[in-house]
């Protein structure tokens, strides 16, 4: 969903359940993705990435999805587990050409998973 | 171990004052970043610098200012210019030519 004013889009679910993150981006040029977890005061750290000539990749537990079309990211985490709460944020790379990459980020969705 | 370094990881400011926060990498990159996080939002770019002795501003760089002195130290000044500074920041470096970002563990600078 969309975040409104201050607060982050947010979801909630069981241990165990799979879970399903969305992202919308904005640049239909930008040609590489990340996915990102970040938990409560620490940096983001990297989960899975993906190119622009893919729609699909796997990695363990998680997968993400590209739909270029509608300009749209998924991150689904399996068998969710509650150290997998914190806030997903996807992220934009766009190469404007050469060494020049612009990183934009998404507003993030705070999940949480209940035991 | 390579890494990214941000320090302190809390910092309180007064009013009117300019405060430095450091950003040191070991990873050899090419390419440093300073980013803001604000309570439910993502992240924005403040600036960012690919070589040394060279920096460009980012989309909020207002009341910031960089320096880039060593390959692997890209300090971020916030000055008394900007309003709300109140913020989590949050460094990031870069090898030129690879996609991979490292992020530093973040300072939360409060102003009191």
């Amino acid at each position: 969903g969309e975040s409104v004013g201050l607060h982050l889009p947010t979801l909630s679910v069981q241990e165990g359940d799979n879970s399903i993150i969305n992202c919308a981006y904005s640049n239909s040029a930008s040609d590489y993705f990340i996915w990102y977890k970040q938990e409560s005061g620490k940096g983001p750290q990297f989960i899975i990435d993906i190119r622009s000539n893919m729609d699909k990749r796997q990695g363990q537990r998680v997968t993400v999805l590209l739909n270029k079309t509608v300009k749209h990211l998924s991150l689904q985490i399996a068998a969710t587990q509650p150290g997998d709460s914190a806030v997903y944020f996807c992220a934009e790379i766009y190469n404007s050409g050469g060494s020049n990459y612009k990183l934009t980020f998404g507003k993030g969705t705070l999940l949480t998973v209940n035991p | 171990d390579g890494g990214i370094t941000q320090s302190p990881k809390y910092l309180f400011r007064k009013e009117g004052q300019n405060v430095t926060l450091s950003c040191e990498q070991n990873l050899n990159h090419d390419a440093m970043y300073w980013y803001r996080q604000d309570p439910g939002q993502g992240l924005r770019l403040i600036y960012y610098s690919q070589i040394v002795n060279d920096f460009q501003k980012g989309d909020i760089a207002e009341g910031y200012s960089v320096s880039r002195e060593k390959k692997e130290s890209f300090p971020l000044t916030v000055t008394s210019a900007q309003k709300n500074p109140t913020a989590f920041y949050l460094c990031a470096s870069k090898l030129l030519g690879e996609d991979g970002y490292t992020f530093g563990s973040g300072t939360r600078l409060t102003v009191v």
